[in-house]
């Protein structure tokens, strides 16, 4: 079965401290993973996608890799504006377009 | 680009009454377009899938004759909760896939329902 889990759920660091979140996944095949970032009362914002492993992407202090079993978002020396929630989500090659999505982390930075 | 629209933002309404919720893609088509219900501290949870031109596909669980989705053109799907509950009342949230070679969701800002 198609699975997305995301570690860890909760995470609080202090302005500058850099640290990573983990979303691991089990699909029979992956077209593409992506990361959202969600604030409170909001949709998910697209923040990245991967497509293979070994991939990388950037955007001012984060950045997403892929391996054929994993993916992390590196966040460095984050700031309080940081704070979100951080989604993963997985769109397998089962023939539709739905993705599996992660429970997602709690990120809260502390000025 | 890949904007993705929700209206109303919020919506409070009586029990028995119903809600219509409308989902645009501003600046790209979407042939595709799905609806997903939040619960407070949780994930999305997807409720159907939106396709344009046809019936939507939901899953399993949710009702179709209380969640009734069209989706009638390639910019809009419309998301109607017939004789609204108490229990009912959750944060909607609409994404539209993209279909320009990423296959990328873009997501709308939500619309949160209470039902008295």
């Amino acid at each position: 079965e198609d699975q997305v889990t995301q570690s860890p759920e909760a995470l609080r660091l202090q302005e500058g401290e850099s640290s990573s979140l983990n979303c691991s996944y089990t699909v029979s095949g992956l077209r593409g993973l992506f990361w959202y970032r969600q604030d409170p009362g909001k949709g998910p914002e697209f923040l990245f996608t991967l497509y293979s492993a070994g991939e990388e992407k950037e955007k001012e202090r984060l950045k997403a890799t892929l391996t054929k079993k994993e993916s992390f978002l590196h966040i460095t020396a984050p700031k309080p504006e940081d704070s979100a929630t951080y989604l993963c989500a997985v769109h397998p090659t089962s023939g539709t377009y739905k993705y599996i999505f992660g429970t997602g982390t709690r990120l809260k930075v502390l000025a | 680009g890949a904007v993705v629209s929700q209206h109303p933002s919020w919506v409070i309404c009586k029990s028995g009454t119903s809600v219509k919720i409308e989902c645009r893609s501003l600046d790209f088509q979407a042939t595709t377009m799905f609806w997903y219900r939040q619960f407070p501290k949780q994930s999305l949870m997807l409720m159907a899938t939106s396709n344009e031109g046809s019936k939507a596909t939901y899953e399993q669980g949710v009702e179709k004759d209380k969640f009734l989705i069209n989706h009638a053109s390639l910019t809009l799907s419309t998301l109607t909760v017939t004789s609204a509950h108490p229990e009912d009342s959750s944060f909607y949230i609409c994404s539209a896939r993209d279909s320009r070679g990423t296959d990328t969701q873009y997501f709308g800002p939500g619309t949160r329902l209470t039902v008295l």
